[in-house]
């Protein structure tokens, strides 16, 4: 099984700054992997898939970067909405997920 | 439009066995790639894969649940099936289904439905 690991567990950021979150591989999944964001008593919403390509309908301000066991998310200019826990996930071999990265306000 | 939406008891006792459904709408499991999976998100924890099953009726368990887990599907009344079988407390968590592509990740995912584990 592929392990994914998060940092930091929270991260607090103010409004209009930029947060930078990271996701770790076992081992390499090349760029399958996913970002999805999570608001309390909701469902994951996809943002980022193949590492850097950004869902329909995600605004402009997520990136993702990274490849192997090496994995960014870069939310800029954060907004009131952003303030969700986040979670990768690969997809290369058997899903796994990595246990997220709570963004709260600061 | 794809939408999915996750059917089955709330509350299950010790050792009994759970059965879940996925009904969904927009797309077709007889489609070429298409998937269905089950993830589910103790309280307050990590999202954790359960299984995938694929319009070619190919299907993934996960490696430490496999032997609890059963997943099939219906086609024509465009359901999928989750069975997990010896309920603990610890199962308590909030099923999803999602939609796959294989090779993927979920990109629809149903609201969820909390099952409680308790005596």
């Amino acid at each position: 099984e592929i392990v994914m690991t998060q940092s930091p567990a929270t991260l607090s950021v103010s409004p209009g700054d930029t947060a930078t979150l990271s996701c770790r591989a076992s081992q390499s999944v090349n760029s399958k992997l996913a970002w999805y964001q999570q608001k309390p008593g909701q469902a994951p919403r996809l943002l980022i898939y193949d590492a850097s390509t950004r869902a329909t309908g995600v605004p402009a301000r997520f990136s993702g970067s990274g490849s192997g066991t090496e994995f960014t998310l870069t939310i800029n200019s954060l907004q009131s909405e952003d303030f969700a826990v986040y979670c990768c996930q690969q997809y290369s071999i058997r899903p796994t997920f990595g246990g997220g990265t709570k963004v709260e306000i600061k | 439009q794809i939408t999915l939406k996750e059917s089955g008891p709330t509350l299950v006792k010790p050792t009994q066995t759970l059965t879940l459904t996925c009904t969904f709408s927009g797309f077709s499991l007889s489609t070429s790639g298409v998937g269905v999976g089950w993830i589910r998100q103790p309280p307050g924890k990590a999202l954790e894969w359960l299984a995938l099953i694929y319009w070619d009726d190919d299907k993934r368990y996960s490696p430490s649940l496999k032997s609890r887990l059963t997943i099939t599907k219906d086609t024509s009344k465009n359901q999928v099936v989750l069975t997990m079988t010896n309920m603990d407390p610890v199962d308590t968590a909030t099923y999803y289904c999602a939609h796959e592509s294989r090779n993927s990740p979920f990109d629809y995912w149903g609201q969820g439905t909390l099952v409680t584990v308790s005596s």
